[in-house]
């Protein structure tokens, strides 16, 4: 079936420095990928998204690339702030029955970010 | 402000409380979902409605029973509950045929 693994965190950095959150899949379809956020004491929110192979999805500084042939969508941001720190969750959104979508979650990474 | 509105946003219950977790979605979805987040454990699906039909049901305990009147509203009641069943209740929704799911703020549940 369809999975989604990410890095283990909690991931901690200084401010400014470079971010890379790790996340490969398996499906068995063409599935969409997903990166969520999760902010302290919030719910998910989407932070950026691809739809097919070679697609970038970016938003708020950060991007990831669909790759298929690595079966990778790598979060990254150049330069990262305290504000970013957060609960990161990648997942894959495939077509299951009925003509809808199902959607699997990785784990979670926990990013944080010191001043 | 969010499309997906959950209420209350904490809520504290003894064991043999009943009580009922609220969502209602802004988004003109025909989908929507409970999801369970606990301390450590992935995100994990608990119901799906679309078109009012629950279509998935992954084997939750039968001390929470969902109920969906229409595609804008979804509710999750909570019925003898045990301390375990303490986490973060998220509700969220979709249009059927796009793939991206939107969620509400959760209701924190803790029971005592």
């Amino acid at each position: 079936g369809d999975s989604v693994t990410q890095m283990e965190g909690p991931v901690t950095l200084s401010e400014e420095a470079f971010l890379t959150i790790n996340c490969t899949y398996t499906a068995t379809g063409y599935p969409s990928l997903f990166w969520y956020v999760q902010y302290p004491g919030e719910g998910l929110q989407l932070l950026l998204k691809a739809t097919k192979a070679d697609d970038k999805g970016s938003n708020k500084g950060f991007e990831a690339t669909y790759r298929k042939e690595t079966t990778s969508f790598h979060l990254e941001k150049g330069s990262v702030q305290v504000s970013d720190s957060a609960v990161y969750f990648c997942a894959l959104s495939d077509r299951g029955g009925t003509g809808g979508f199902k959607t699997i979650f990785g784990a979670g990474t926990r990013l944080f970010v010191k001043a | 402000e969010t499309g997906v509105t959950q209420t209350p946003r904490h809520l504290v219950m003894g064991m043999t409380n009943k009580k009922s977790l609220k969502c209602e979605q802004h988004l003109g979805h025909n989908a929507m979902y409970w999801y369970k987040q606990s301390a450590k454990k992935p995100l994990e699906l608990m119901f799906v409605y679309s078109l009012e039909e629950r279509v998935e049901n992954n084997s939750v305990p039968s001390r929470f029973s969902p109920e969906c009147p229409n595609s804008s509203h979804l509710f999750l009641h909570l019925h003898t509950l045990q301390p375990e069943d303490s986490a973060l209740y998220l509700c969220a929704s979709s249009q059927q045929r796009t793939d991206t799911i939107y969620f509400g703020e959760g209701s924190w549940l803790t029971v005592v």
